[in-house]
């Protein structure tokens, strides 16, 4: 695995708890992106950081709390969830220039809530 | 918006076959871009091929090429002589110059040894 890395990939968690995902990028990207995939459903971005700097938020619930500290890391906080949010969580990064920005995405998160 | 439809959702190949994968979208856009990602089982998503709308010739990468018809805004992909590493999810998207990527649902491939 290279380029993008998630952790933890497996994550099992009560609706009271509180637990944050992580993601690094040591690609020289600036941007990253949050995205959530669920069973038969396209993609849903959930948030877009360009240059550390929230761009996109897309109305996803509050007790999604996304943190971008530096280009390289992003996390996404997560406390009171519901089982309706288990789902596999991708982060991505690329470069944001004019054109195709090319998405590299990480191995992703698997959130089981209970 | 602009939405991407995938219409399979699942597809199953022989080994050593060829097979296609259907994708439309919707966009009022003219420049755009289009795009190809894989997911194997487990594993992360990569990107297996990129159309720029601007470009009349169709994108080729080794086994993989795209039939991209811009009138029709239909945008498949074709994998031939099929491998068992082929096997995965596959997922169209669309992206416009100052937007985000947008994703189909994705087809699920099985290749059959």
């Amino acid at each position: 695995e290279t380029g993008v890395t998630q952790t933890p990939r497996h994550l099992v968690m009560g609706m009271t708890n509180k637990k944050s995902l992580k993601c690094e990028q040591h690609l020289g990207h600036n941007a990253m992106y949050w995205y959530k995939q669920s069973a038969k459903k396209p993609l849903e971005l959930m948030f877009v950081y360009s240059l550390e700097e929230r761009v996109e938020n897309n109305s996803v619930p509050s007790r999604f709390s996304p943190e971008c500290p530096n280009s390289s890391h992003l996390f996404l906080h997560l406390h009171t969830l519901q089982p309706e949010d288990s789902a596999l969580y991708l982060c991505a990064s690329s470069h944001l220039i004019n054109g195709a920005n090319v998405l590299t995405f990480g191995a992703g998160s698997r959130l089981t809530v209970l | 918006a602009q939405t991407v439809t995938q219409s399979q959702p699942e597809m199953s190949v022989q080994e050593a076959e060829t097979v296609t994968l259907s994708c439309t979208y919707d966009t009022s856009e003219s420049d755009y871009y289009l795009f190809w990602y894989k997911q194997p089982p487990s594993r992360q998503m990569i990107l297996v091929i990129r159309q720029e709308a601007y470009k009349q010739q169709n994108a080729t990468e080794n086994r993989f090429s795209v039939n991209f018809q811009k009138a029709a805004k239909s945008f498949s992909l074709k994998i031939s002589d099929s491998q068992l590493g082929d096997a995965a999810m596959y997922f169209c998207a669309y992206r416009s110059e100052g937007d985000d990527m947008r994703f189909g649902a994705g087809t699920r491939l099985t290749v059959k040894p």
